[in-house]
This record gives C-alpha cells, structure tokens and sequence, in this order.
C-alpha cells in the first residue's frame, strides 16, 4: 500500500513560473526522498532530505519536512519546459533494509 | 560509471506463462530492490535482496520471487502471469549506506500480459 498522497495529482503551469508539490505520509521515517519520472521510463533521485532535517536546496529544488505534520513539499522554482514529468515522494526506514514507500506522484506540465 | 541495467525492456506475455526479469546494478552496490507501477496501484516494493540474501517482502503472492548472484545481479521471477500483471517493473540498486543518499533506478522492464 502507499505510505501516503501527493498534492497536487496534476499541475500545469507556464515556464518560468514555480511548482509546488506536497506529500503526506503515515509511519516514523529516516528520510524522505523525491525522485522525477519521464513517460513511464525510470525514476531519477532528486533529493533526500532526513528526518532530522528541516529544509534542503538542490539547484532550483527546495525541498521542506515536517515530521510533526507527516508531510514534506516540493519546491521547483523558475520551472523549464523539461521539468515536464511526474514527481514522487518515497519515504525510507532503513533500520531493516532499503525499502521505499512511494506517494501516487503529482504530473506536472510545464508549458512553453 | 554505468548505471542500472534493466533487461529486457520490452516483454510480450501470455497468461499462465512464466517471465524472468533482470536487474544488473550499479558496480559496487549490493542492494537490489524491485518496484511493480501499475496505474491503479502506483509504485509498489516486491523485494529487497542484499549479499544474495533476501531482507525484505513486499505484500506480493509468491507467483513472484526473486534472486540475487553473488556479482549482485538480481533477478525476478513471476510464475502463471495474470492479465493484472501488466505492469513496469523496476529496480533499484544502493550501496551499503543502505540507501541514505538515494537510489539509483533502471529504465524498467514493461511486462505486458494478453
């Protein structure tokens, strides 16, 4: 079953502009991760942020964690046309292996 | 370095057959995990295999099982397909910090069933 729900399920928005995504998740984590899919190919690891961890800056990616709230976003900021994919949320608990629980992912349209 | 290699990437099926998949991680990583993407199911965890060794299960029937060389190599299998088994299925492979800094995902094998 899925840890949790993605906010939005889809955006469009125009170049330039900034995206936000959020995510909700149920269970204590060690680390919250995004990853970008393009059209059904593979996942792309984007960031990681711990639970320990409060905010996180990757180039134009802001990513903030909540774990009072169970909840994490995703900021995109000056979006690109090829920033068009789908976005997922992956919360890890590694005290047992690797295993990620994914969100239902937000697809988000960037227009030219 | 060459990333997570994924074969094949294409597979046509017919209901009641068997399919193997194969997962070639990145050198040096020991972990291998296996995720199933479905439309209505989303991404879901099958299995995790570390040093040959499986450590964790996903809530899969046993139509689908997997193993891991011990070049780390992983592969999975799923036995008597259903139409419902249509699916891309990915792993992912990490090294020993157990995934601390992300994983590293193939493009996936897209298993369609008829």
């Amino acid at each position: 079953s899925q840890q949790g729900e993605e906010d939005p399920q889809a955006l469009s928005i125009q170049e330039g502009e900034n995206a936000t995504m959020n995510c909700s998740y149920k269970t204590s984590i060690n680390n919250l991760q995004w990853y970008r899919q393009n059209s059904g190919r593979g996942l792309v690891h984007l960031i990681l942020i711990r639970s320990n961890e409060r905010e996180k800056h990757s180039g134009r990616l802001r990513v903030t964690l909540d774990t009072s709230k169970k909840s994490s976003s995703l900021l995109i900021t000056a979006s690109r046309a090829a920033d068009t994919a789908s976005y997922f949320c992956a919360t890890g608990f590694n005290n047992a292996g690797n295993m990620l629980t994914f969100g239902g992912g937000t697809r988000l349209m960037v227009k030219p | 370095k060459a990333g997570v290699t994924q074969t094949p990437r294409y597979l046509i099926k017919t209901r009641g057959q068997q399919v193997t998949l194969s997962c070639s991680p990145i050198s040096g990583h020991r972990s291998v995990s296996w995720y199933q993407q479905t439309p209505g199911q989303g991404l879901q965890f099958l299995f995790e295999y570390f040093s040959e060794t499986q450590r964790n299960k996903g809530n899969f029937p046993g139509r689908f099982s997997g193993r891991q060389f011990s070049n780390s190599r992983s592969e999975m299998n799923v036995s008597t397909l259903e139409l419902g088994d249509s699916a891309l299925y990915l792993c992912a492979s990490s090294d020993w910090t157990g995934g601390n800094y992300g994983y590293t995902f193939g493009s996936g094998t897209r298993l369609t069933v008829v």
